[in-house]
Order: structure tokens, then sequence, then C-alpha cells
């Protein structure tokens, strides 16, 4: 079965810019998370989606950002506008319920410049 | 904000030698668990530990839990160059498993 896949791998735009960063997940995981991951602050969760639902978005950085899961199979993360502070590699994972561990795809690296 | 610290930062090691990483958390939790993260890739699961659990294995991988330090180690026996990589515990805290917290990660090295 295919992993997490995330597109795009990298992105580059200018400060002031629309991003838009999207997640397909393992099909049949009903949990969905989005991370960040920079070295001064490691990996933080963003937001996380069960049953395309969101359920926690405590770690969503400010009004900036959003993210949908419109359906099981897609997902994503937006950023308007964008800022230099946002740069960073975003993660999607899914997992199935209970003790499943999360599989994470390979990110996205955003500059935003 | 990070709920576990990994110590240390960094290890450097010769193919062959054991390679010990260990993970200190602040709250209660009901599960541990450790991922790898290559240069460039997302993290992969490589074990979980239940709080009423005290040590596991898995292949070359040695994990303990002590709840009342709030520590775990992970150990890697027998290390081999693809083990170079970054190591993260995560915690769950009491009410689910889906919601974990990664520590700041161990870079190890592993010197063919």
């Amino acid at each position: 079965d295919a992993g997490v896949i995330q597109s795009p791998r990298h992105e580059v735009t200018e400060m002031g810019q629309e991003v838009t960063l999207r997640c397909k997940p393992i099909s049949g995981h009903d949990y969905l998370f989005w991370y960040r991951q920079t070295m001064m602050r490691g990996l933080e969760l963003l937001i996380y989606f069960n049953n395309n639902v969101p359920i926690d978005d405590s770690g969503m950085p400010e009004d900036r950002f959003s993210a949908k899961m419109p359906n099981a199979s897609f997902s994503t993360l937006k950023i308007q506008p964008s800022e230099p502070r946002d740069s960073a590699v975003y993660f999607c994972a899914s997992k199935l319920g209970g003790t499943q561990p999360q599989h994470f795809g390979d990110g996205t690296r955003l500059s935003i410049l | 904000s990070q709920q576990g610290e990994e110590d240390p930062q960094a290890l450097s090691i010769q193919e062959g030698e054991n390679a010990t990483m260990n993970c200190s958390y602040k709250t209660s939790i009901n599960n541990l668990q450790w991922y790898r993260q290559n240069s460039g890739r997302g993290l992969v699961h490589l074990i979980l530990i239940r709080s009423n659990e005290r040590e596991k294995h898995s292949g070359r991988l040695r994990v303990t839990l002590d709840t009342s330090k709030k520590s775990s180690s992970l150990l890697i026996t027998a290390s081999r160059a693809a083990d170079t990589a970054s190591y993260f515990c995560a915690t769950g805290s009491s009410g689910g498993y889906q919601k974990v917290t990664f520590g700041t990660g161990t870079k190890l090295q592993v010197i063919p």
C-alpha cells in the first residue's frame, strides 16, 4: 500500500503569498495530523482530524493558518498570508485508531522569502 | 512545547557498538513511543511501550520505561551505518493514544 503522500516536496515563495500544502493519507486511516518541524522548536503538532472532523487545533499558530479535510483521502494546510517565520518542514501523518502508530509523509520543505 | 527531552543531543559511535538514548518527560503518560527520522524523510515508528510495561524488545531495539523517574531509554545493539538517523521519543497522555508530543531528538551517527 502507498504511504502518506505529500505535495509539493519543496515550495519557495515570497512573503505575503498564499501557500497550500496537500496530503493524501493512507487509505482506511481515520486520523490525520499536521506537524511543523524547525530547528528551534522541534516537531510541533498543528492540528489533527478524526473521520475528517478537526479534533484539536490548539497548535495552529494563528489565524493565517487553516486546515481542511473535505474527505477521507485528502487534506490541505493553507497559510495566507505567508511570512518568513513560517519557513519549516511541514509533515502530514495518518493512523488507525487505538495503539496503532502514526505513519508520516516525507514532508514539504517550505521557504518563505 | 516539547514534553520529552532526549539525551544526548548527538551521539557518534563506531559500527558494531551499542547506542543508548534517553528520554525524560514531565507529565503522566499512558504510553511512550520511539520514532526514527532519516535525513530529509518523515518519521518512522519503531516501538511503543505502555505505562504498565517496564521493558520491550524488537529485533536489535530494547526500550525501558521508568514511570517513577519519568524516563525511558532506547538501546540499539550492534549498530550499523544504516542506523544513522535522528531518534525521537513521543509521549501519549492519559485519555488516548492518538495525540502524542515529540521530544527534541537525538542525532545518531554510526561510523562504518
